[in-house]
């Protein structure tokens, strides 16, 4: 089984800050997609990244894909405490599989 | 639209005891997935059904059996429970392969099995 290890596991930060959450693996994916969930819910889908070095933004966030297709990073400026949360990355080895390798996840909680 | 149901929200079993979890969606999807949630591992695909008639396994299905009612219900049966299969289990569904369209998440199944 693939790995997706994601760091850190934990960070805690005052709101305004800014951050970078990390997504890495030794496989290469063919597209690799974030989620945000929070307590009691499901996870939600942010982004998908399919392309080499594609950096995607969503308003705070932003999303870069590795040149390699193994890794991808998840950077919010100026956090807010609505973005309290756990951060799930999640990738596909081939293209039109439905079987996605989740990562273990980032919790992190911005204090106002 | 209420998007991706499950039910139970919660339930505990015994030890060998068998129970099915529903999953339900309304948004005309082809494909409906179960995946499991244990702390630090992230999810993990169980069983997955691109298409209404078809079942195949995912990551970890050993103890888990599905079906696909119809293209709306996917349910998950737990034969005879063990103790590891102690998780949260979230449904989901897609139109297409989930690279090339949103999967939508139900809001989770917390078992417990003593």
């Amino acid at each position: 089984t693939q790995l997706l290890e994601q760091s850190p596991q934990f960070l805690s930060i005052q709101e305004g800050e800014n951050l970078t959450v990390y997504c890495n693996s030794s496989s290469v994916f063919s597209s690799l997609q974030w989620y945000r969930q929070e307590p009691g819910e499901g996870p939600v889908l942010l982004v998908t990244v399919v392309t080499g070095g594609e950096v995607k933004k969503l308003k705070r966030l932003t999303f870069q894909f590795g040149d390699a297709r193994k890794d991808s990073s998840l950077h919010i400026t100026a956090a807010q405490p609505g973005d309290t949360g756990l951060y799930l990355c999640a990738g596909a080895e081939t293209s039109g599989t439905y079987k996605y390798i989740f990562g273990t996840g980032t919790r992190l909680k911005v204090l106002a | 639209n209420a998007g991706v149901t499950q039910t139970p929200k919660f339930q505990v079993l015994k030890t060998g005891q068998s129970m099915t979890l529903q999953c339900a969606q309304d948004m005309n999807h082809n494909s409906m997935y179960w995946y499991r949630q244990d702390p630090g591992m992230g999810l993990r695909l169980i069983y997955y059904s691109a298409s209404e008639g078809t079942t195949d396994k995912g990551e970890v299905p050993n103890g888990y059996n599905v079906s696909r009612l119809n293209k709306r219900e996917f349910s998950l049966r737990l034969e005879s429970a063990a103790p590891s299969q102690t998780s949260v289990y979230f449904c989901a569904s897609s139109s297409l392969a989930p690279a090339t369209d949103t999967q939508y998440f139900g809001p989770g199944t917390r078992l417990t099995v003593l």
